[in-house]
């Protein structure tokens, strides 16, 4: 089965960092990107991160530039994210992209809930 | 950077056609993905590349791409197509390459 699983969220302090995990199984990880996307409570989509399919590239929303970093191994992407702010409070998903803009984001996780609080 | 814009609420009667606008700068030259979230849940891909459909998805779904405007049109409502529908696409033209959300319709039936 296709699967993405994402774990490492929960409470923090604002000025804190968190380390979001995500688990790829059942589909060759190496032949996709990854994105990670955001959704604050009440909220409509936000997506703050991308890493190529090799992970040579990668693209952060501007809004989050300087404080969160994308990384991606043999079957997990991450999301380092730093001096978190009560604003990142949300709900965080990855999702895998076929390579190219043509394709979309075909399979989510179930998502992670980040608290930050003052 | 790149804005697109969705109107808050759609609603439609079961069996009723359902359309959601799409609206951004020259958005057909770009390739436009659509979303269903119901609440609670991950979005789920309904469409890609303007009008394709990923497996699994109805015929009911179908979008179109032209001008200013990109719109997905939901044929013979039901109940359960209750959801938010967000569109998105991949922009480059600022430099900083970049997904970009709409900001959602929520469809009632």
């Amino acid at each position: 089965e296709v699967q993405l699983v994402e774990s490492g969220g929960g409470w923090v302090q604002s000025g804190g960092s968190l380390r979001l995990s995500c688990t790829a199984s059942g589909f060759p990880f190496s032949g996709f990107s990854m994105n990670w996307v955001r959704q604050a409570p009440g909220k409509g989509l936000e997506w703050i991160s991308y890493i190529s399919s090799s992970g040579s590239s990668m693209y952060n929303a501007k809004s989050l530039m300087g404080r969160i970093i994308i990384s991606r191994d043999n079957a997990n992407v991450y999301l380092q994210m730093n001096s978190l702010r009560v604003d990142d409070t949300a709900v965080y998903y990855c999702a895998r992209q076929r390579i190219g803009e043509y394709y979309g984001m075909d399979v989510w996780g179930q998502g992670t809930t980040v608290i930050v609080s003052s | 950077s790149y804005v697109l814009s969705q109107p808050p609420s759609v609603s439609v009667a079961p069996g009723e056609t359902a359309k959601f606008t799409c609206g951004g700068n020259n958005i057909g030259t770009k390739s436009v993905h659509w979303y269903q979230q119901k609440p609670g849940r991950a979005p789920v891909l309904v469409n890609y590349y303007n009008s394709e459909r990923p497996a699994g998805i109805p015929e009911r779904f179908s979008g179109s791409n032209s001008g200013s405007t990109a719109t997905l049109t939901i044929s013979r409502v039901e109940a359960g197509d209750e959801a938010d529908y967000y569109c998105q696409v991949w922009d480059r033209s600022s430099g900083h390459p970049s997904w970009v959300f709409g900001g959602g319709t929520k469809l009632t039936v």
